[in-house]
């Protein structure tokens, strides 16, 4: 079962401005991933924020997770064309004793040159 | 460089046949993963292993055999039982020690299975 979803499905920015992609999920969580796919690729780990964090920073990226909400967020700020690639989120749940990523559905994200 | 791979890039069976998904790891991680992506889909576990010889069932485990006979090697078969086997083909790993939870998945570039 997929059971983080992201929001939106698709997005299609200019360069230079903020992308904000979210997600939301069900279940507790031990923390919360976020990954990119080029078209055709493999997934390339982005961020990683655990259920006792509120915000977290990487070079561009800011993550949110509230767990009182069950979400979580992506900001790409300053966009660039080389952005452009799906964005997933990913958990591991902590009440199901799976030790394995849960992976979203995913945000096309589009940057126009 | 250490690193994830898969082989091979594209992979063709007919009606009937099994296949065998390549994946090779020399990272030191002790878990493995694989999962399918079907077309503006996201991903779904098939099998994941955590240690030499084990490996559990994901959630879309029928039709597919994994096995894991060296902490290096986690090689998917894709069996007849498979009624809809064309997607691509993910497979990861990560470490498990202490704090594994603080770390994220290394992936390989994937295989493209097609049925002709």
């Amino acid at each position: 079962s997929q059971q983080g979803e992201e929001d939106p499905q698709a997005l299609s920015i200019q360069e230079g401005e903020n992308a904000t992609m979210n997600c939301s999920y069900k279940t507790s969580i031990n923390n919360l991933q976020w990954y990119r796919q080029n078209s055709g690729r493999g997934l390339v780990h982005l961020i990683l924020i655990r259920s006792n964090e509120r915000e977290k920073h990487s070079g561009r990226l800011r993550v949110t997770l509230d767990t009182s909400k069950k979400s979580s967020s992506l900001l790409i700020t300053a966009s660039r064309a080389a952005d452009t690639a799906s964005y997933f989120c990913a958990t591991v749940f902590g009440d199901t004793g799976r030790r394995a990523l849960t992976f979203g559905s995913g945000t096309r994200l589009q940057v126009q040159p | 460089d250490g690193g994830i791979t898969q082989s091979p890039k594209y992979l063709f069976r007919k009606e009937g046949q099994n296949v065998t998904l390549s994946c090779e790891q020399n990272l030191n991680h002790d878990a493995m993963y694989w999962y399918r992506q079907d077309p503006g889909q996201g991903l779904r576990l098939i099998y994941y292993s955590q240690i030499v010889n084990d490996f559990q069932k994901g959630d879309i485990a029928e039709g597919y055999s994994v096995s894991r006979e060296k902490k290096e090697s986690f090689p998917l078969t894709v069996t007849s039982a498979q009624k809809n086997p064309t997607a691509f083909y993910l497979c990861a790993s990560s470490t498990q020690g202490p704090g594994f939870l603080n770390y994220g998945y290394t992936f390989g570039s994937g295989t493209r299975l097609t049925v002709v």
